[in-house]
């Protein structure tokens, strides 16, 4: 049984360019979460989408949005890249939307941006 | 707004030492809390939860992790630390009741053990 999986791992980009990451959700979950960890720092909540919808959102600028597939993939997108946006990028599934769901974390998408 | 707080940026320790990690968060509701691990190269991985009951928990690995209310406190422990804990642990917040609340991490406590 595959655990949450993220493509690419690594990533290079030029400052104004946009970047797309991809995560495919552990098996029987259907919430997807993106979270930004900045070196040294813990991970920040990007936003959350459930039946192909966002449904929480952190203190992130427009810059950066999401899509969820019919089969719960999702998609982050970051527009217009900043130095600042050079971050490990996860993602976390969680069975149905729930009070007390449990996260699980994937591998991660390492971007820096030149 | 919420947030959590980890007052131990890094912590030294030698093999057969107890551990504790402090962890406090601002939130005056229902909160559920958890402590994640990172090891060296690898994902983040749930080392243990608290929803409700009990308030002392256990996770993998020997670990416990005591929830405090009035203290707002949530530090994990471990009475005999071996060298493979040495990893980032992270203490986490997810506030209120809502099914859409979104979780709050600390900055993070790096372990290194001495063997």
């Amino acid at each position: 049984d595959a655990g949450v999986t993220q493509s690419p791992t690594h990533l290079i980009k030029t400052r104004g360019q946009q970047v797309t990451l991809r995560c495919s959700p552990k098996s029987g979950h259907d919430t997807v979460s993106w979270y930004q960890q900045a070196l040294g720092q813990g991970p920040q909540f990007i936003f959350q989408y459930y039946e192909e919808e966002e449904r929480q959102r952190g203190n992130f600028p427009d810059r950066f949005s999401g899509h969820q597939f019919p089969n719960y993939s999702s998609e982050l997108n970051v527009n217009a890249l900043l130095l600042g946006d050079s971050a490990l990028y996860l993602c976390a599934s969680s069975p149905k939307l729930g009070v007390q769901e449990t996260q699980y974390f994937g591998p991660g998408t390492r971007l820096l941006v030149l | 707004a919420q947030s959590v707080s980890q007052h131990n940026h890094h912590v030294i320790l030698s093999e057969a030492a107890s551990l504790e990690l402090g962890c406090n968060y601002s939130y005056g509701g229902t909160v559920n809390l958890f402590w994640y691990v990172q090891y060296p190269g690898q994902h983040l991985q749930l080392l243990l939860k608290y929803f409700s009951g009990d308030p002392l928990v256990k996770g993998i690995k020997g670990f416990e992790a005591e929830f405090i209310k009035s203290k707002f406190s949530f530090n994990l422990r471990k009475p005999s630390v071996q060298w493979s804990d040495t990893a980032e642990y992270f203490c986490a917040v997810k506030a209120g009741y809502s099914s859409a609340s979104k979780i709050i991490f600390g900055s993070g406590t790096r372990l290194s053990i001495r063997p």
